[in-house]
């Protein structure tokens, strides 16, 4: 693989139910991070990780987790799906999180619905 | 609050030249990045400016003034390829990047 890469392309979930979103980059990037994007707003930070071990909440982090077990993976779960999660969510990395380090590099995105 | 403005959708021709401007506001400054998204894909990097001025890359050039809160991202000899979303982001004290909600240009012939 080459950059970054997001599982599944979409999914149609039931509500209530758990859910994990995939995301593996193998750029050897610091920094990775969880959007979403909803029509008519911007992206929204969902939760983001500076570095290995380490994991923090951005601005809508309700009703989602995240590790980082190591520095390829980044995966997000939902633990009970509700409809207003119905979204795209992209994955993305960076190599730091300063000045132009903080260039982002985006998966192809989820597109999730809950029902 | 932090805020990034731009407007929703722009029009023009191939061959022209457009001016996307974007306005922000953040908690602390740390730079302004400009990303271009084709409908269904990801965004993807376009320019980064942390310095007031004008950076130019081939037919895109971005500016930026902090003094105004203020950018823009100029877009020359249009093609049909350029029809995307256009979007703004501003990197605040914490070095999260806040994000516009993205303008929609599209190319006529």
């Amino acid at each position: 693989i080459a950059g970054i890469t997001q599982a599944p392309t979409s999914q149609i979930l039931a509500a209530g139910r758990r859910m994990t979103l995939r995301c593996t980059q193998d750029m050897r990037h610091n920094a990775m991070y969880w959007y979403r994007q909803d029509l008519g707003l911007g992206l929204r930070l969902i939760h983001y990780s500076n570095t290995a071990g380490t994991t923090g909440k951005g601005e809508v982090p309700d009703g989602y987790s995240v590790s980082r077990a190591n520095t390829d993976d980044f995966p997000l779960t939902l633990a009970s799906a509700v409809p207003s999660q119905t979204s795209v969510y992209f994955c993305a990395s960076s190599e730091g999180d300063r000045g132009d380090y903080n260039e982002q590099f985006f998966g192809p995105g989820t597109r999730l619905t809950v029902l | 609050g932090q805020n990034i403005d731009q407007p929703t959708e722009m029009t023009a021709t191939e061959g022209a030249i457009v001016q996307i401007n974007c306005t922000y506001q953040t908690s602390g400054f740390n730079g302004l990045f400009w990303y271009q998204q084709h409908a269904g894909e990801a965004p993807t990097f376009l320019s980064y400016n942390v310095l007031d001025g004008l950076e130019e890359k081939g037919r895109f050039s971005s500016f930026l003034s902090r003094s105004k809160g203020y950018s823009y991202l100029l877009l020359k000899e249009l093609q049909m390829k350029d029809s995307a979303s256009y979007l703004c982001a501003g990197m605040d004290s914490n070095y999260q990047l806040i994000w516009g909600a993205g303008t929609k240009l599209i190319i006529k012939p």
